[in-house]
């Protein structure tokens, strides 16, 4: 069975700060990924995915994610947060040709201006 | 694009009544929808699975005629809470899977908040 492991339960940063979140799963045959954010009050929106291709996948907003197949992760990352990037962040990861979708349990982050 | 939308978005019902949770993909067919309860500072646990012209396919424990599924057309599905009581209060939330050359992306709906008295 595919799972989902996220190790920062909640992060705090100052605004300009640099960002990475683990994300880390479970399962050996092709897999695809994806993080999702939902920001206070909304719901869970597509922040970005990889299926295939190029490890390195950006998304909107400035963030990206790296595959590494080797370490099963696919860390988010931004090179400077804002104040509106305060939000929760869901890894996700299903395997290839089927559908049904694994969360991780969340990361929240706080920007502080 | 990639529109899903939840209604109603929030219910408040009577113990042993039951309640029924629309989900509409607005921009997109989808013949695969999911249905999630989102506990408090916990992450979305999938309930079942809603394939459009088939019997909808549960997650281990959660019963189903307890959570009954239809998804009567390409553009929704529904979900409907049985003689809801107190434990069923939850934030339900549905997606709508847009696949693209195989591989497929969920869209979510908003969520319900269901609060049963």
């Amino acid at each position: 069975a595919q799972s989902v492991s996220q190790h920062n339960h909640h992060v705090i940063l100052s605004e300009a700060a640099s960002l990475e979140l683990g994300c880390n799963y479970s399962y050996g045959g092709t897999v695809n990924l994806f993080w999702y954010v939902q920001y206070p009050g909304q719901h869970l929106q597509l922040l970005l995915k990889y299926f295939s291709g190029d490890p390195l996948v950006k998304g909107i907003k400035g963030f990206e994610a790296e595959f590494i197949k080797s370490k099963f992760s696919f860390n988010l990352r931004k090179p400077s947060v804002q104040w509106s990037d305060t939000a929760e962040y869901f890894c996700a990861v299903n395997s290839g040709g089927y559908q049904k979708v694994t969360f991780g349990t969340g990361t929240k982050l706080q920007v502080i201006p | 694009g990639a529109v899903v939308s939840q209604h109603p978005s929030r219910v408040i019902c009577k113990s042993g009544t039951s309640v029924k949770i629309e989900c509409r993909s607005l921009d997109f067919q989808a013949t695969t929808m999911f249905w999630y309860r989102q506990f408090p500072k916990q992450s979305l646990m999938l309930m079942a699975t809603s394939n459009e012209g088939s019997k909808a396919t549960y997650e281990q424990g959660v019963e189903k005629d307890k959570f009954l599924i239809n998804h009567a057309s390409l553009t929704l599905s529904t979900l409907t809470v049985t003689s809801a009581h107190p434990e069923d209060s939850s934030f339900y939330i549905c997606s709508a899977l847009r696949t693209s050359g195989g591989a497929g992306s969920q869209y979510f709906g908003p969520g319900t908040r269901l609060t049963v008295l």
